[in-house]
């Protein structure tokens, strides 16, 4: 079955930008979208993008799409000691109408 | 635009005992889906519910159950408790749209529920 992966933890210092990877199997994904958890919190949505766009970048956050590769990153520029929290990766294929969901990478800011 | 609520926030239950957890989803919104949140397993996926019917299941056991009302709110049943049943419960409402539409879907703050 559909499959999404992503590294468990990413450490970065204050001020540095971060870029947190997933990868998917779904060659049918059509949206992918990047959720942010904070402690105690439900799932964000942050940012979304369309299979077909190659870079979707909203202030801070820049979303790549190698579709090719199957790869998904989101570069957090700038990061601040607000962004620490869990970051989901989540794609959605074109027969389903459910999301794949990767385990979260949590980001630890280093001060 | 009110998000999707979760009721009760937190929720101390003994093993053996059911439980009802509500979610009311955005308004207009009318699929709704549960997952289940550990730190070990992450977020698993319960089920979704569109119009009032089940549509998408995970893989768990029947203990877990569910329905949805005809103004999409839901609500999921745990029935005999277990310990391993402690977990963060996220209720996430989304349009319904075609399948190729953008379909994010919008969470709750969840419910936690502790075992003793």
């Amino acid at each position: 079955g559909e499959d999404v992966e992503q590294s468990l933890f990413l450490s970065v210092r204050e001020g540095d930008s971060s870029v947190i990877n997933c990868t998917y199997t779904d060659s049918s994904s059509t949206y992918l979208y990047w959720y942010k958890q904070e402690p105690g919190a439900g799932l964000q949505l942050l940012t979304y993008i369309f299979s077909n766009m190659d870079m979707k970048q909203d202030q801070r956050l820049t979303v790549l799409l190698n579709k090719k590769d199957k790869h998904l990153s989101l570069r957090i520029a700038d990061t601040q000691t607000g962004d620490s929290a869990i970051y989901f990766c989540a794609e959605r294929g074109d027969s389903n109408y459910q999301l794949i969901w990767g385990a979260g990478t949590k980001l630890i800011i280093k001060p | 635009k009110a998000g999707v609520t979760q009721t009760p926030r937190y929720l101390i239950k003994t093993r053996g005992q059911q439980v009802t957890l509500s979610c009311s989803p955005i308004s207009g919104h009318r699929s709704v889906s549960w997952y289940q949140q550990t730190p070990g397993q992450g977020l698993q996926f319960l089920f979704e519910y569109f119009s009032e019917t089940q549509r998408n299941k995970g893989n768990f056991p029947g203990r877990f159950s569910g329905r949805q009302f005809s103004n999409s709110r839901s609500e999921m049943n745990v029935s005999t408790l277990e310990l391993g049943d402690s977990a963060l419960y996220l209720c996430a409402s989304s349009l319904e749209g075609g399948l190729t539409s953008n379909q994010p879907q919008h969470f709750g703050d969840g419910t936690r529920l502790s075992i003793l």
